[in-house]
């Protein structure tokens, strides 16, 4: 039982370059996440899928996009990297109180970024 | 809006002392309500949550948090601190829409 697996773990890009990183999930969870962390900050959302076939912004979403592929699998994408997207990524997923035994997030190990 | 605050950047608290984090937010309906922990180079690991019912819930590692409705909080307790539990604690909020403190950076004096 793998739990949430993301890849890259880490990348290091140059500006306006573009990657994706996959992130799934073997837990049959509905809710899946994409977070930023930056030292101070905490841990920013950037983008949720609370179903598959759903995505919803959340606090900071520019500059990024997301697919949910499937019910497991959820990427984010970076179009046009710029060095404020070097950050520490994770990616989470958890069934919403109501929708299955936990609302508890389930993290992936986390994805290091470096944008030159 | 949605949002949560941790007013407190970083604490200090000697080994065996009390520990009270805080933790306000902000949410349009009945919140669900998390506290993580994140060691040095670690990921996160749930330490509470509370959904509904008793307002006092209890965690790992010796940790319990109060949920109080009028002042919009849910602070983090324990009643004896340990070295170990120096690390970074997170508040959250949400149900579909999950969102973070800035977290508290705890300090433990020997």
């Amino acid at each position: 039982n793998a739990g949430v697996t993301q890849n890259p773990k880490f990348q290091v890009l140059k500006t306006g370059q573009s990657m994706t990183l996959q992130c799934a999930q073997d837990m049959n969870h509905n809710s899946m996440y994409w977070y930023r962390q930056d030292p101070g900050m905490g841990l920013r959302l950037i983008y949720y899928s609370a179903s598959e076939g759903t995505t919803d912004k959340g606090e900071v979403p520019n500059g990024y996009n997301v697919s949910r592929l499937n019910k497991r699998e959820f990427s984010l994408r970076l179009e046009s990297a710029a060095p404020s997207q070097t950050s520490v990524y994770f990616c989470a997923s958890t069934n919403p109180p109501g929708q299955g035994p936990t609302g508890e997030l389930f993290f992936g190990e986390g994805s290091r970024l470096t944008v030159l | 809006a949605q949002s949560v605050t941790q007013p407190d950047i970083h604490i200090t608290v000697s080994e065996g002392a009390s520990l009270e984090l805080r933790c306000n937010y902000s949410y349009g309906a009945t919140p669900y309500l998390f506290w993580y922990v994140q060691s040095p180079g670690q990921g996160l690991q749930l330490l509470l949550k509370y959904f509904s019912g008793d307002t006092l819930v209890q965690g790992i590692k010796g940790f319990e948090a109060e949920f109080k409705r009028s002042q919009s909080s849910f602070n983090l307790r324990k009643p004896s601190v340990h070295w170990s539990d120096a690390a970074e604690y997170f508040c959250a909020v949400g149900d579909d829409k999950i969102i973070f403190g800035k977290g508290t950076r705890l300090h433990i004096l020997p």
